[in-house]
């Protein structure tokens, strides 16, 4: 597509419940980047996926949270059990390379865990 | 871990006015890049500039980056109502791919 897709746009969910979030970036970029961003903050590092392997998830904050790109183009970001301290703003983003150029985030995905 | 940390977190001015934040970092960076991004949602990549260059322009964005003293600056000449947003600097340290991103400046211009 043109830009980079996310949905929901928005979701809430109660504590305790499983949630997914998709991103479909632009087609030919073989890396995809999840951030989360929290309110008044910058987006922080979560995965990095080359293809369709995650390179780097050394951002993710436990074993709750997992991601996958199983044909190297849409990408889920999984969490399980959800806390009230998941709240933010989930960003998603794509670039033609893995170093060196810009990116191109989507709108993002605000999740409310009530 | 957020490296980049904005300078000032909010700015106020005037359309017509220049607007000026900076941007200070803590290791070395084969780039750093600078974004908007308009109430709380998708960041719009403005400009990337390389730790070898030292200034970059782009329309009516202009960036130097000083590696000596890790800071970098966001100059926005002329501007108007719609540059309302909130601009966050970002580098790629460590990994050359993951970007680390301050806090962000907000900015207001009023008309």
């Amino acid at each position: 597509g043109a830009g980079v897709s996310q949905t929901p746009s928005n979701k809430v969910t109660e504590k305790g419940k499983y949630v997914e979030l998709r991103c479909d970036p632009i087609s030919g970029h073989t890396a995809l980047y999840w951030y989360r961003q929290s309110l008044g903050q910058g987006p922080e590092f979560l995965i990095y996926f080359q293809g369709t392997g995650a390179a780097d998830d050394s951002g993710l904050p436990n074993d709750r949270f997992f991601a996958v790109r199983p044909e190297g183009s849409v990408s889920t970001l999984k969490i399980q059990r959800t806390e009230r301290g998941d709240s933010a703003v989930y960003l998603c983003a794509s670039s033609s390379l893995g170093t060196g150029g810009g990116y191109t985030f989507g709108s993002g995905t605000r999740l409310t865990v009530v | 871990s957020q490296q980049g940390e904005e300078d000032p977190q909010a700015l106020s001015i005037q359309e017509g006015e220049n607007a000026t934040m900076n941007c200070s970092y803590k290791t070395s960076i084969n780039n750093l890049q600078w974004y908007r991004q308009n109430s709380g949602r998708g960041l719009v990549h403005l400009i990337l500039i390389r730790s070898n260059e030292r200034e970059k322009h782009s329309g009516r964005l202009r960036v130097t980056l000083d590696t000596s003293k890790k800071s970098s600056s966001l100059l926005i000449t002329a501007s108007r109502a719609a540059d309302t947003a909130s601009y966050f600097c970002a580098t790629d340290a460590d990994s050359g791919y993951a970007l680390n991103f301050g806090k962000g400046t907000s900015l207001l211009v009023t008309p």
